[in-house]
C-alpha cells in the first residue's frame, strides 16, 4: 500500500558522474518536495513543486535539478554529485493548505 | 526561509515518565506545525499537527501545545512506552505555500 514511492532504495555513483533519483505517488497530490536529509541531522528542504510551479530554495545548489513531468513523477538530478552529496534523499507530497506531507522511504546515495 | 529550533537533542526517560520536546521558529507566517516519528531506517510519519487558530491539541498519550506570541510549540508524550523510542521531528510551515521547514530532531531513548 506505498503511496509515496522512491527509486532505487540505495545508489551508488562516482564522484562527477550525473545520477537520477525517482519519486512516484499514487495520492494524486499537488504538491511534491524533495529533502536532502544527512546523518542525525534534520530534512533540509531542496525545492518543491506546487502543480506544475517549481519553487527552489535559495541556498539550494545549483547542481540540484528537478523535473515534474506529471503529477505523479518527480525526479532529482544531480549534475555531478560531489562527496558533500552523499545524504539520504527524501521524497514527499502533500495537498495544498498545509496539510500533512506523506514520505517516501527515500534513496540513500553514496558517492565514491 | 523559516528557522525552526529544536531541543533536547537526545532525551532519554524511563517507561511510564513523560516526553517533552520543544521548538521555536522565527516566521510570524508560520500556521501549520506537524511532528513526525521517524524510527530508524523508516521514513517520517506524522503524528500529530496543529494549526496556527488552535492552542492545544491531543492525541490519546500525545498532546501538543502552541504559543503564538512566544513563537514555540511543544510536543507532550505521556506514559511513555519503548516502542515510543525514535527521533522526532517538528516542523513549521508557511502561509499557504505548503513549505515544510523541519528542526534539527530529537532522539527519544524509552528505557524499560
Amino acid at each position: 500500500d506505498a503511496m509515496v514511492i522512491q527509486n532505487p532504495r540505495y545508489q551508488v555513483t562516482q564522484f562527477g558522474k550525473p545520477v537520477t533519483l525517482s519519486c512516484s505517488q499514487t495520492l494524486n497530490h499537488n504538491v511534491m518536495y524533495w529533502y536532502q536529509q544527512k546523518s542525525s541531522q534534520a530534512p533540509k528542504l531542496l525545492f518543491h513543486y506546487y502543480d506544475k510551479d517549481f519553487n527552489n530554495e535559495a541556498d539550494t545548489p545549483d547542481n540540484f535539478q528537478s523535473r515534474r513531468p506529471n503529477t505523479s513523477f518527480c525526479f532529482l538530478d544531480i549534475r555531478s554529485p560531489g562527496l558533500g552529496d552523499a545524504a539520504m534523499y527524501l521524497c514527499a507530497t502533500s495537498r495544498s493548505g498545509n496539510t500533512e506531507a506523506f514520505f517516501g522511504q527515500g534513496t540513500r546515495l553514496t558517492v565514491v | 526561509g523559516e528557522n525552526v529550533e529544536q531541543h533536547p537533542s537526545t532525551l532519554s526517560v524511563q517507561e511510564g515518565d513523560s516526553a517533552v520536546i520543544k521548538c521555536t521558529y522565527s516566521d510570524s507566517a508560520s500556521n501549520y506545525f506537524p511532528w513526525y516519528k521517524q524510527e530508524l531506517g523508516k521514513r517520517p510519519q506524522l503524528i500529530i499537527d496543529i494549526r496556527s487558530n488552535v492552542g492545544e491539541k491531543k492525541d490519546q498519550r500525545i498532546a501538543v501545545t502552541l504559543n503564538k506570541t512566544a513563537k514555540h510549540f511543544s510536543l507532550h508524550i505521556t506514559e511513555t512506552q519503548p516502542e515510543d523510542s525514535a527521533v522526532y521531528f517538528c516542523a513549521a510551515s508557511i502561509g499557504n505555500f505548503n513549505k515544510f521547514y523541519f528542526g534539527s530532531g530529537t532522539k527519544l531513548n524509552v528505557k524499560p
